[in-house]
């Protein structure tokens, strides 16, 4: 088993930078991953092995990994990125969910 | 583009049975790994099944290894998820969700699918 860390909720004001963090025990030595998931809606991948962005995400979603704890930065954040975000990897043939953290914009 | 159509949700009784289908085009369905990932009302995502670009190698999470059984037919470009033994906390919305690349697996999902809901209830 391998436990991710996600706080339940984090709040930015409008056109400021986001910093969901996602602890692990020793995290940087596994490739992580982040979804975005809004309400009735499925995940989409917003960062892909730690920090690379899929086409048609804004350059202002970044990500990044260290020691025990893996980042999802969001800068210049708008009311669109209200949403829940998890972190994920994959260990020994399972993969493992963060928690999930609600990003609220105010 | 990429797409990918679950079906198969519905009302089920404990110890009853159910099979979700997800149904793929846009993409050489046949060249990639697939996963199953499920999602209980007002919670977090939970990984449930994986199975490797051919049906020969699939992988369970602890919670449902022994009961659910994932499959695929190639020649259909269909995913599916046999469940067994449901049991009031599989309720859930179930997804499928595709590997990135073909041939290899890096057990991330770059699309997925909308979902079906699957209720266990007396």
């Amino acid at each position: 088993s391998f436990d991710l860390t996600q706080p339940r909720s984090v709040s930015v004001a409008l056109g400021q930078t986001a910093r969901v963090p996602c602890g692990g025990t020793n995290i940087v030595i596994r490739t992580v991953h982040w979804y975005q998931q809004k309400p009735g809606q499925a995940p989409v991948l917003v960062i892909y092995r730690d920090v690379n962005r899929p086409s048609g995400i804004p350059e202002r979603f970044s990500g990044s990994n260290s020691e025990n704890t893996a980042t999802l930065t969001i800068s210049r954040a708008q009311a669109g990125d209200e949403a829940d975000y998890y972190c994920q990897v994959w260990d020994s043939d399972t993969v493992f969910f963060g928690g999930g953290t609600k990003l609220t914009v105010l | 583009q990429v797409q990918l159509v679950e079906s198969g949700g519905g009302a089920v009784q404990p110890g009853g049975s159910l099979r979700l289908s997800c149904a793929a085009s846009g993409f050489t369905f046949s060249t990639y790994g697939m996963h199953w990932v499920r999602q209980a009302p007002g919670k977090g995502l939970e990984w449930v099944a994986f199975t490797h670009y051919d049906g020969n190698n699939n992988y369970y999470s602890d919670s449902v290894k022994g009961r659910f059984s994932i499959s695929r037919d190639n020649s259909k470009n269909t995913l599916y998820l046999q469940l067994n033994s449901l049991r009031a906390e599989d309720t859930a919305v179930y997804y499928c969700a595709k590997e990135p690349y073909s041939g290899y697996y890096l057990y991330y999902f770059d699309n997925w699918g909308q979902g079906t809901l699957v209720t266990v209830s007396s």
